[in-house]
């Protein structure tokens, strides 16, 4: 089956400090990967997406990266966060090149990131 | 790119059959309209996706009319656990991935 896991949960960070958020996909191949991340109460704001191993495309300009060093392994960093990434951080992924295919599939549950 | 608008909220009662109406005016020819259900601090999950008519799965139906300026997505005979945020989105693959989300459908279902 086709599960994606995502971690921590929940996080706590200092103004300044790094981050490192994980995502991996499990029962699919060559998916495209996204990182959102979500205000309380609003829609998604697409992050990155990647359509292969080390292929990243960035929507919007900030102080977040993204890399994908392995085919089902998504990886969202910063070097030093702001207050502004406060939010909530979701993974997600699709399968395909057709019509259709770029509206992503499966979500992960997730990180709460708080910065203090 | 393709904006949708719907309601902010909406109330129903279990048994009852909900319609939640979209809005995309300037849908694209290439466009698919796609709807997800999102719980606190949870991802959204998708329910169902459609290009034009009508489509229907295990948990949802799709009704997308011929000029598919609007889609409704219907969800027959709801429970408590329906309860939760109903998104509507809309986008192709020419749009480099940037589809637009709006703040979606709180649904709150009572007993």
């Amino acid at each position: 089956s086709q599960t994606i896991h995502q971690w921590p949960a929940t996080l706590v960070q200092p103004v300044g400090s790094p981050l490192s958020l994980e995502c991996t996909v499990e029962g699919t191949s060559n998916p495209n990967l996204y990182w959102y991340r979500q205000a309380a109460g609003r829609g998604l704001q697409l992050l990155f997406y990647s359509v292969g191993i080390g292929q990243i495309s960035s929507e919007v300009p900030q102080n977040l990266s993204a890399s994908r060093p392995q085919d089902r392994q998504f990886i969202l960093s910063s070097k030093k966060l702001l207050l502004s990434d406060s939010g909530f951080y979701l993974c997600a992924w699709s399968v395909g090149t057709g019509q259709g295919a770029w509206q992503p599939q499966h979500f992960g549950d997730g990180t709460r990131l708080s910065i203090l | 790119l393709a904006k949708t608008t719907q309601p902010i909220s909406m109330d129903s009662y279990e048994g009852q059959e909900v319609n939640i109406t979209c809005s995309h005016n300037n849908i694209a020819t290439n466009d698919y309209i796609t709807w997800y259900q999102q719980f606190p601090s949870q991802g959204p999950r998708f329910i169902i996706q459609g290009y034009k008519t009508k489509v229907t799965n295990e948990v949802a139906s799709l009704f997308i009319p011929a000029d598919r300026k609007s889609s409704t997505l219907s969800l027959p005979r709801v429970s408590l656990s329906d309860t939760a945020v109903y998104y509507c989105l809309v986008g192709d693959e020419d749009s480099n991935y940037q589809l637009i989300w709006g703040a979606g459908t709180k649904l709150i279902i009572k007993p």
